[in-house]
């Protein structure tokens, strides 16, 4: 089943605390991004990779680290969370040449104390 | 990008057909228009896009004025499952650069 997984999908973490949001696509999919959803903000851009070893910043990267070193895979570190960064988080993904037709994951809802 | 702008929300009657609006006064020529939804906390999904020309496909319609200035999604028969967010979204079709959704339209399909 072509599918987005994202682990965890819930976390309580206190701040500072160095975590990593894991996600990985099954699809071969070049473009793969991050976003954060937050009441009243909706969907805002993290991190985007366009491929292997390609990343680059969104609209709201402060605080966040990603790495594209398989092309199934691309991680979301955040290597000291802050309370602000308590939200739900989105991997998406989607083929090169039909980077409007993403995928996404579940979800994680993280909770930074 | 181009900017899109929606009504923050409507409610539709069950079995009635919803119409969505987009607008997209400042869409260039090589701007594809797309619509996403997402139902409660669940990822996004992708509904539907187009150019020029109206496009239908098993979740919806799409149909894009001559102008290309504005766009309304149809969902022809809601149902309260398709009650949920709704997202329009122009952006370059091929590009894998930034993608931004909004706040978009919170539809409520009531029984």
């Amino acid at each position: 089943e072509a599918q987005v997984t994202q682990n965890p999908r819930y976390l309580i973490t206190v701040t500072g605390k160095k975590l990593t949001v894991t996600c990985s696509q099954n699809m071969n999919h070049e473009y793969m991004s991050w976003y954060r959803q937050d009441p009243g903000l909706g969907l805002r851009q993290i991190y985007y990779s366009m491929n292997v070893e390609v990343t680059d910043k969104g609209d709201v990267p402060e605080g966040y680290k990603v790495s594209r070193k398989e092309k199934r895979n691309f991680p979301l570190i955040l290597e000291s969370p802050s309370p602000n960064q308590t939200s739900l988080y989105f991997c998406a993904s989607s083929l090169w040449g039909r980077a409007g037709e993403l995928f996404f994951g579940e979800g994680s809802r993280l909770t930074v104390l | 990008d181009a900017k899109t702008t929606q009504p923050p929300s409507m409610d539709c009657a069950e079995g009635r057909a919803a119409n969505l609006p987009c607008n997209h006064s400042t869409i260039s020529g090589n701007e594809y228009v797309y619509w996403y939804r997402q139902i409660h906390s669940q990822g996004p999904q992708y509904i539907i896009h187009g150019l020029k020309n109206n496009e239908t496909n098993e979740m919806a319609s799409l149909i894009i004025t001559e102008d290309r200035k504005s766009s309304t999604l149809i969902l022809p028969h809601a149902t309260l499952r398709d009650t949920a967010v709704y997202y329009c979204i122009v952006r370059v079709r091929d590009t894998g650069n930034q993608f931004y959704f909004g706040t978009g339209t919170s539809l409520t399909v009531i029984p």
